[in-house]
């Protein structure tokens, strides 16, 4: 169903180290997974997708990995920056009547230099 | 660029007084998504538009309109603003609804109520 949080879980990794963020989703027949990244006051931003017939896809310095038998997802950010920090949120493509994205809880990342 | 733009980025409007959010694409795409988001909360859709089908979440309030009159543009009426109404709101697009078609955000408009 849909997320509903008043805190948001915060993950603080140190510059240069790798970042994992995690993801549990919702429906077994989502097809379609999004990652975005959200900066203060800004829409969320595309960084990486999947689809479920994949379980790991990798970007510049992202790495997607889906485990559709516990119905999660992690990114990984390689050699975390400074301009990593922001809120991160993965988004799950259903069908309920029509499609559409619903989004997870969201982690805080930042970056401690 | 191709992008979806919202207008204004800052609303503020008064208790009860009606507010209309507007959102433009250039990308044509399909399906068009309103989204509110409160502080430190993921979005939370409110409808979409399939082409000119309406979608509407069972959660929410009817005191949220929507229309598309083309492709390009759709509008967000809120008929009579609360306070918990003042949130960001989000306009998306994708190109198709399934499939695994990417949905493309726009910056948002951040509307305070007083």
């Amino acid at each position: 169903g849909e997320s509903v949080g008043l805190h948001l879980p915060t993950l603080s990794v140190q510059e240069g180290d790798n970042s994992i963020i995690n993801c549990a989703y919702s429906n077994s027949a989502s097809d379609y997974f999004i990652w975005y990244k959200q900066e203060s006051g800004k829409g969320p931003q595309f960084i990486i997708d999947i689809r479920s017939n994949m379980d790991k896809r990798q970007g510049q310095r992202v790495t997607v990995l889906l485990n559709k038998t516990v119905k999660h997802l992690s990114l990984q950010i390689a050699a975390t920056q400074p301009g990593d920090s922001a809120v991160y949120f993965c988004a799950e493509n259903i069908f309920s009547g029509t499609y559409k994205y619903i989004f997870g809880t969201g982690t805080r990342l930042k970056v401690l230099a | 660029d191709a992008m979806v733009i919202q207008n204004p980025r800052y609303q503020v409007t008064q208790f009860g007084k009606p507010v209309t959010l507007s959102c433009s694409q250039t990308l044509n795409h399909n399906v068009m998504y309103w989204y509110q988001q409160k502080s430190s909360q993921a979005p939370k859709l409110l409808f979409h538009y399939y082409d000119k089908d309406f979608n509407n979440e069972a959660d929410t309030p009817d005191n949220f309109q929507s229309r598309r009159p083309n492709t390009s543009f759709c509008f967000l009426d809120i008929r009579s603003p609360g306070l918990g109404d003042a949130a960001m709101y989000l306009c998306a697009t994708s190109r198709r609804g399934g499939g695994g078609h990417e949905q493309f955000f726009g910056p948002g408009t951040r509307l305070t109520v007083l």
